[in-house]
């Protein structure tokens, strides 16, 4: 089984509808993230998480909300979908020691806004 | 400002060929890592190597080389002997502000190997 696990793989909503995109991992790893990915632009971090607890902004926040329900569970979601939040969305998680850790992603899921 | 910069946007070969994918980095860290990944066309991000600013050693994992060079800011990645399955998108990234944990990702250079 994959460790990093993205729900639902792939998605086609209508502009002005919430969306939930779920992410669980079996890594045990403490952080959690956000990224989205549009051609040509490479990956940009939407949130992050560091436990629990804490939750911190990325550098493409806007429209988007998480929460984290549990160590292992991370969802992102979308309060009204526009179009050009159509991409590429993946999560990833990274063990809490130096702060320098490996980030392993998620499968990804294919949002289509029409 | 941390930065990273793929200038390739698309490379073809053909099979057998060796092939070096260009990443140049900025950052104003004492302390970073650099990542590469590798996106298949099944679309996952696949980690490939991870190394840290104070190891400048180069790497070599079966067909698979890394060149890190801090003198010109470089960590380029060689496929010897390229395959088909070696075609994929490839993003190298850099680690951000200590205690942040955010990832830097270049634009990605895709590569496409011809039979």
């Amino acid at each position: 089984d994959a460790d990093v696990t993205q729900t639902p793989r792939n998605r086609i909503t209508k502009t002005g509808k919430r969306i939930m995109l779920e992410c669980s991992q079996t890594k045990g790893h403490d952080r959690m993230y956000w990224y989205r990915q549009d051609p040509g632009l490479g990956l940009r971090l939407i949130y992050y998480s560091f436990d629990v607890k804490d939750i911190n902004k990325g550098e493409i926040s806007d429209g988007y909300s998480v929460s984290r329900q549990a160590q292992a569970k991370f969802s992102l979601s979308l309060e009204s979908a526009i179009p050009n939040q159509t991409a590429l969305y993946f999560c990833a998680t990274s063990a809490a020691s130096t702060g320098k850790e490996t980030q392993y992603f998620g499968p990804g899921t294919r949002l289509l806004v029409l | 400002a941390q930065k990273v910069t793929q200038a390739q946007t698309e490379i073809s070969v053909v099979e057998k060929e060796d092939v070096t994918l260009d990443c140049v980095y900025e950052t104003r860290d004492t302390t970073y890592y650099l990542f590469w990944y590798k996106q298949p066309p099944s679309g996952e991000l696949v980690f490939l190597i991870r190394r840290n600013s104070f190891d400048e050693q180069n790497e070599i994992s079966g067909r698979y080389s890394w060149n890190f060079q801090k003198s010109t800011s470089s960590f380029n990645f060689t496929i010897t002997a390229s395959q088909v399955v070696d075609s994929a998108v490839y993003f190298c990234a850099l680690s951000g502000p200590l205690n942040t944990d955010k990832l830097i990702f270049g634009t990605g250079t895709r590569l496409q190997v011809f039979p």
